[in-house]
Parts: structure tokens; C-alpha cells; sequence
């Protein structure tokens, strides 16, 4: 299994400022995975992280407002920018295929952001 | 199209009791994940059923697929307390199996 250490584990922001938030797992991987959960409801994927690349952002996201970084194959940061409320969320960081296991997910702890 | 829908959204049973949250999901997969999720923390991972396999037990877990159906189903026999959380169906977006979409998920609640 996989061992991910998310940080900050929650924060209240003050609306149009800026939070990172930052992953590290215990393990070389090439992608790394960036999930925003909204209250109560699911979690949808950001973006996915590649070593040496510009990250690859899913429909409704952009790079302005969520930068990220991949410096190594065990480290990336999320920044959440000029944040409204509407981005108070759990923002969640995974990797998969860790430990021989080719299909599972695993998760950091999660980073509850609260914006007001 | 959504892939991976649970139901029922909530539910609310007594310690003892088993606990059944489906799934759906709209296209072919290789297979269907569970996880868990704790008070909004990290998912964990439950069980994996293959797109050929039919059932698959691990502990007081018992996970059903459906492919003709498109649905799967988790029984929690026995439930407890610390059952109490979500539960998430997820299914891969691509063929490499990296890239998950999540259900709505089930929130369970198991009262003492």
C-alpha cells in the first residue's frame, strides 16, 4: 500500500487569497491525481499531475485558478487561487497502481477548505 | 454521461443489521471498485470485482456485478457502528485504469 501525506489537513481562508496544498507519498509514481469534493456530494477529478509535464485539467477547470505543481516523481501541490466560498470543498490527492496493485486507489487525507 | 450512481443516497440501519448500497454504471468496464470514506477524510479502498466475475466476498463484504445490467451491489453483513461512512462505487475512465469516476455514494449510518 501506498503511504500519502496531504497537508494542511484543513484551513479557513479569507475570500480572494490563496491556499497550496501539498502531497507527498511514500513511493515513486508517475501521475498523481487531484480531486475536489464539494459538500456531501461526490468527489470529481481536477486534474492529473505528470512528472515533467504540464498538468492535464478535466472540463470546468483551468490552470489559472488551480496550479499545479510536479517537481518529482513523490511530490506535487494543488494551489487554490483568488478563493471564493463556492471553493470551500475537500480537496483530496490520490496515486494508483502502488504495490503491485495495478487498479487500486489510494488517497492522501484529504485538505477541508473553508472560504469566507 | 455519469458513470458509477449509488442508491440509496442515505441510510440509516441498526447495529446488527446488513446494509445493501447499489450501483450503477453507464459504460463497459474492466471493473468496479468500493471505498469507504470516513468524515469526509481519505477513501479507502474496499473490494475489486473484474468485468468477469459475478461475486466476491472479503470479510463481511459481499460485492455483486451485474454487466448485463450495468449495476453492482455492496451487502455489509452484520453491520457496526464504525461502519458508519460513505461508501463510493468508482469505475476506470480509461483502459489504463488510472483515471476513476466516482458514484454519488451511499452515506450509512449504523446506530449502536
Amino acid at each position: 500500500s501506498a503511504v500519502i501525506s496531504q497537508k494542511p489537513s484543513r484551513d479557513i481562508c479569507q475570500r480572494g487569497t490563496s491556499l497550496t496544498i501539498q502531497c507527498q507519498v511514500d513511493s515513486q509514481v508517475t501521475m498523481m491525481f487531484w480531486y475536489r469534493q464539494q459538500p456531501g456530494q461526490s468527489l470529481t477529478l481536477i486534474a492529473t499531475a505528470n512528472q515533467g509535464s504540464e498538468a492535464t485539467y478535466e472540463s470546468g477547470f483551468v490552470i489559472d485558478k488551480f496550479p499545479i505543481s510536479r517537481p518529482n516523481l513523490t511530490f506535487s501541490t494543488l494551489t487554490v487561487s483568488n478563493m471564493s466560498p463556492e471553493d470551500s470543498s475537500i480537496y483530496l490527492c490520490s496515486v494508483v497502481g502502488i504495490g503491485g496493485t495495478n487498479t487500486e486507489a489510494f488517497f492522501g487525507q484529504g485538505t477541508r477548505l473553508t472560504v469566507v | 454521461s455519469q458513470q458509477g450512481e449509488e442508491d440509496p443516497q442515505a441510510l440509516s440501519i441498526q447495529e446488527g443489521e446488513n446494509a445493501t448500497m447499489n450501483c450503477s454504471y453507464k459504460t463497459s468496464i474492466n471493473n468496479l471498485q468500493w471505498y469507504r470514506q470516513n468524515s469526509g477524510r481519505g477513501l479507502v479502498h474496499l473490494i475489486l470485482i473484474r468485468s468477469n466475475e459475478r461475486e466476491k466476498h472479503s470479510g463481511r463484504l459481499r460485492v455483486t456485478l451485474d454487466t448485463s445490467k450495468k449495476s453492482s451491489s455492496l451487502l455489509i453483513t452484520a453491520s457496526r457502528a464504525a461502519d458508519t461512512a460513505s461508501y463510493f462505487c468508482a469505475t476506470a475512465r480509461d483502459n489504463y485504469g488510472q483515471n476513476f469516476v466516482f458514484g454519488p455514494g451511499t452515506r450509512l449510518s449504523v446506530l449502536p
